[in-house]
């Protein structure tokens, strides 16, 4: 199993204003994933995060709205950049660990952003 | 694309058995899953099912999977109220990504 952290847990930002999410494995996982749940919805990928390349983004999101870092094999940033309140969400970072060919998906607690 | 469908919220008393279906879309589907989330927290995996499986049993959880009809049900037995959650369906073929449902809010009333 992998256990994850997040910080910051919460936060209320204001329009225009960027906010970076940590995300810290306890062990080394080649893939993480950021996650968006927005308000009643489910979850939605937002981009995929391989440790020593560019990270693969989903359709509708881009690098410049969502820059991601993965500097290492337990630690990854996703950065909200010039808010809206139509991001306000709670983001999620996720890590796959598998044993041969079954892979589980493991996710943190979260952050909850807020946007005025 | 793929699509996974969910009723939006089901009410229970407490010691009542709970059922939460979902049905998607992707015959090629070779995992699929329950996810738990509690207020203010992240998901946690409940149990999974591989599509070769008819049903799969732990403890209070049951959960059945007609692939024919790509249907799978997650049966919770003497429902409490620490079970009331949004419980997510989610499905994947081979190592591709997850395609979660829109989640299903249960309550367990006392």
């Amino acid at each position: 199993s992998a256990v994850i952290s997040q910080k910051p847990s919460r936060d209320i930002c204001q329009r225009g204003t960027s906010l970076t999410i940590q995300c810290q494995v306890d062990s080394q996982v080649t893939m993480m994933f950021w996650y968006r749940q927005q308000p009643g919805q489910s979850l939605t990928l937002i981009a995929t995060a391989n440790q020593g390349s560019e990270a693969t983004y989903e359709s509708g999101f881009v690098i410049d709205k969502f820059p991601i870092s993965r500097p290492n094999l337990t630690f990854s940033t996703l950065t909200v950049s010039n808010m809206s309140p139509e991001d306000s969400s709670i983001y999620l970072c996720s890590v796959e660990s598998g044993q041969g060919t079954y892979n589980e998906q493991f996710f943190g607690p979260g952050t909850r952003l807020t946007v005025l | 694309g793929e699509d996974v469908e969910q009723s939006l919220f089901l009410s229970v008393r407490e010691g009542d058995s709970s059922v939460i279906n979902c049905t998607y879309t992707d015959s090629s589907s070779t995992y699929l899953y329950w996810y738990k989330q509690e207020p203010g927290a992240g998901l946690q995996l409940l149990t999974y099912i591989f599509s070769n499986m008819d049903m799969k049993q732990d403890q209070r959880l049951t959960v059945l999977l007609n692939k024919k009809d790509k249907h799978l049900s997650l049966r919770i037995a003497d429902t409490q109220t620490g079970d009331s959650a949004i419980y997510f369906c989610a499905e994947r073929w081979g190592y591709s990504t997850l395609t979660f449902g829109k989640g299903t809010m249960l309550l367990v009333s006392p």
